[in-house]
């Protein structure tokens, strides 16, 4: 299976908080990411966090690390419609630079 | 950040052929990536390619279909060998940004070859 895990897809009002979750296996991991990518578009990365943080804010992203339970989220306050898009999540697995990447979450902003 | 360019964008190719793409950085880094994301799928990274050495190729994946060439610290090519309909997927290419023999622990992506196979 996948070392890395996420719903394929959420739905969510403009105005509302998206909320994406991500587990992941490795506990040696380093950092963990959030990509986003819009339709026939690249990575852009959103955020990231180090491992030996519990949470992240950058304007309206922000990011929770459970570290004991292998769990992280990304909540986009105040979601617009431009937030539509496909969500990665993933983890840094050597040090070397290897991403582990997860199937992604597809985020559908509906007016 | 480190801004990325990939030639070409996207491609039509025919069976059996290959195909070059490029990867330019407007930087000098140390480690460049290249992933494959197959249709609907999440990516899969294909190999390391750091300057002065031969590429570090990941399970699945070998030199004589997926031949990389790293010649400085801003460019790479990936090579799509004797291609097949499978071989359909977007190829982009990451860096890891902070300089010459700097990380920052962050890595950023090219807008991505995409590349179908008939």
């Amino acid at each position: 299976g996948e070392d890395v895990e996420q719903s394929l897809f959420l739905s969510v009002r403009e105005g509302d908080s998206s909320v994406i979750n991500c587990t992941y296996t490795d506990s040696s991991s380093t950092y963990l990411y959030w990509y986003k990518q819009e339709p026939g578009a690249g990575l852009q990365l959103l955020t990231y966090i180090f491992s030996n943080m519990d949470m992240k804010q950058d304007q309206r992203l922000t990011v929770l690390l459970n570290k004991k339970d292998k769990h992280l989220s990304l909540r986009i306050a105040d979601t617009q419609t431009g937030d539509s898009a496909i969500y990665f999540c993933a983890e840094r697995t050597d040090s070397w630079g290897k991403l582990q990447f997860g199937a992604g979450t597809q985020v559908v902003v509906t007016p | 950040s480190a801004v990325i360019s990939q030639k070409p964008s996207r491609d039509i190719c025919q069976r059996g052929t290959s195909l070059t793409i490029q990867c330019q950085v407007d930087s000098q880094v140390t480690m460049m990536f290249w992933y494959r994301q197959q249709p609907g799928q999440s990516l899969t990274l294909i190999a390391t390619a750091n300057q002065g050495s031969e590429a570090t190729y990941e399970s699945g994946f070998v030199i004589d279909k997926f031949p990389i060439s790293r010649p400085n610290l801003t460019f790479s090519t990936l090579t799509v060998s004797n291609m097949s309909p499978e071989d359909s997927s977007i190829y982009l290419c990451s860096v890891e940004d902070g300089g010459a023999g700097g990380r920052t622990d962050t890595q950023y992506f090219g807008p991505g070859t995409r590349l179908t196979v008939l």
